[in-house]
């Protein structure tokens, strides 16, 4: 089976550094992205990790730990804009690359 | 392309009739994907397509849903005889795969439609 799990909620101080953590078990492999999502809005992909290592890109990078079966999503320079929901999704070996998510982090950033 | 969109927004149906949405992908995007999401989970897989071909159906998907995507570009997901449990937020989702001059695997997301069932 498929199991990802990631902290229910987060909150930050505008212009901190958060790490979002997603720890997953997946019956096979074939990457993980996040995504973010306002509320009542589609989710936006922010990165996709396949090979163990740190992925940057402007205030969010990604990490990846295979072996581990961890994943981080790191903000910085938070801003107000970034209150959202943080989703983790992993796909596996297969032909659909269908996405399976986590619950997602309410992540709430107070100035 | 402006990306991938969906119609309707917002549908208010009372239990027991029939519903119909219909999403447009990301014109060059072969992949297409339903989910449905409920307040406070993450989305959750209903079905895939690619070109117009259903490679695969959630367990989730009872036989009240149907989804077709003819022609291999649109795609329409039907739920018959509305129950309250199908209230939910309906999303799609597009994706270039193999056959595509770039295929990404990125998913890009439309707007979804947001049923609610009396």
């Amino acid at each position: 089976g498929q199991n990802i799990d990631q902290p229910t909620e987060m909150t930050a101080t505008e212009g901190a550094i958060v790490q979002i953590n997603c720890t997953y078990q997946t019956s096979g492999f074939n990457g993980l992205f996040w995504y973010q999502q306002h509320a009542g809005e589609a989710p936006t992909f922010l990165s996709y990790n396949v090979l163990d290592g740190l992925e940057e890109k402007g205030r969010f990078s990604s990490f990846l730990s295979r072996s581990k079966g961890y994943s981080y999503l790191l903000l910085k320079e938070l801003q107000m804009k970034d209150s959202a929901s943080y989703l983790c999704a992993v796909t596996s070996t297969g032909n659909t690359d269908k996405l399976i998510f986590g619950t997602g982090t309410r992540l709430q950033v107070f100035p | 392309d402006t990306g991938v969109s969906q119609n309707p927004r917002h549908k208010i149906t009372k239990r027991g009739q029939n519903v119909t949405f219909r999403c447009d992908p990301i014109s060059e995007h072969n992949r297409l994907y339903w989910y449905r999401q409920t307040l406070g989970q993450g989305p959750e897989f209903l079905t895939y397509f690619q070109n117009e071909a259903q490679l695969e159906k959630s367990r989730l998907l009872s036989d009240r849903f149907s989804a077709e995507r003819p022609k291999g570009s649109f795609s329409t997901l039907e739920i018959q005889r509305t129950e309250q449990g199908d209230s939910a937020m309906y999303l799609c989702a597009s994706s270039s795969g193999p056959g595509t001059s770039v295929p990404t695997y990125e998913q890009y997301f439309g707007p979804g439609t947001r049923l609610t069932v009396t």
